[in-house]
């Protein structure tokens, strides 16, 4: 398995919709995790921080399965604003650092 | 507080030249890294900073050099430009998991 995998996307969803992406990773010794987005032609920025089973923020929900290795993120009530590149990070193998997935694309449709 | 600052934003090098890309950050932060993305896919990275002095390889280090003589800058070197380091550079910063991206470079290798 890879260190990471994402969905590979590209998402086309109505305004409204709710939508989820997966992400699985391969170190199972992994402790933190997280969702970062990245806009067209801009550098990515943290959406979320997942620590333990989950965490939410407003319409954002990100979901943990130590379990299964994977991490998801579902988004509610999509706003066109919401259409980005949603990358997957987890820790990496070489000290301080962490492994970004290829990103899962969502377009919000009007 | 500018965050992380990135020279140039553009660049178009021919095979063989060489080249400087400056990164600058403003959060006395003691972690740097150098990403690069190529299209479609997430970020690798190149090289990465625990602090000022110490330096080391990440998943693509060849073809790179970088330098932190100070917290505040860490640039990254490219000897001898080829076609397959056109690319998106990316450089961040970090205190404590959440990292901090600058604008980016695009580089072209022609």
């Amino acid at each position: 398995r890879k260190e990471v995998e994402q969905d590979p996307g590209p998402f086309n969803v109505p305004e409204g919709a709710t939508v989820a992406f997966n992400c699985t990773y391969s170190n199972s010794a992994s402790q933190s995790f997280f969702w970062y987005r990245q806009d067209c032609r801009k550098e990515p920025k943290l959406l979320m921080s997942v620590y333990s089973s989950g965490n939410e923020d407003g319409r954002f929900t990100a979901q943990l399965n130590r379990a299964s290795q994977y991490i998801s993120l579902l988004i509610r009530d999509s706003k066109l604003s919401d259409s980005a590149t949603y990358l997957c990070v987890v820790p990496g193998n070489y000290g301080q650092n962490f492994v970004f997935g290829p990103g899962t694309r969502l377009s919000v449709l009007p | 507080n500018a965050g992380v600052t990135q020279t140039p934003k553009f660049r178009i090098l021919k095979i063989g030249q060489s080249m400087t890309l400056q990164c600058a950050q403003d959060m006395n932060h003691n972690y740097m890294y150098w990403y690069r993305q190529d299209p479609g896919m997430g970020l690798k990275l190149i090289y990465y900073s625990v602090g000022a002095g110490i330096t080391d390889k990440g998943e693509v280090p060849n073809g790179y050099n970088v330098s932190r003589s100070t917290t505040e800058d860490f640039p990254l070197r490219l000897e001898l430009a080829a076609p397959s380091q056109t690319s998106v550079y990316f450089c961040a910063s970090s205190y404590g998991a959440e990292q901090f991206f600058g604008p980016g470079t695009r580089l072209t290798v022609l």
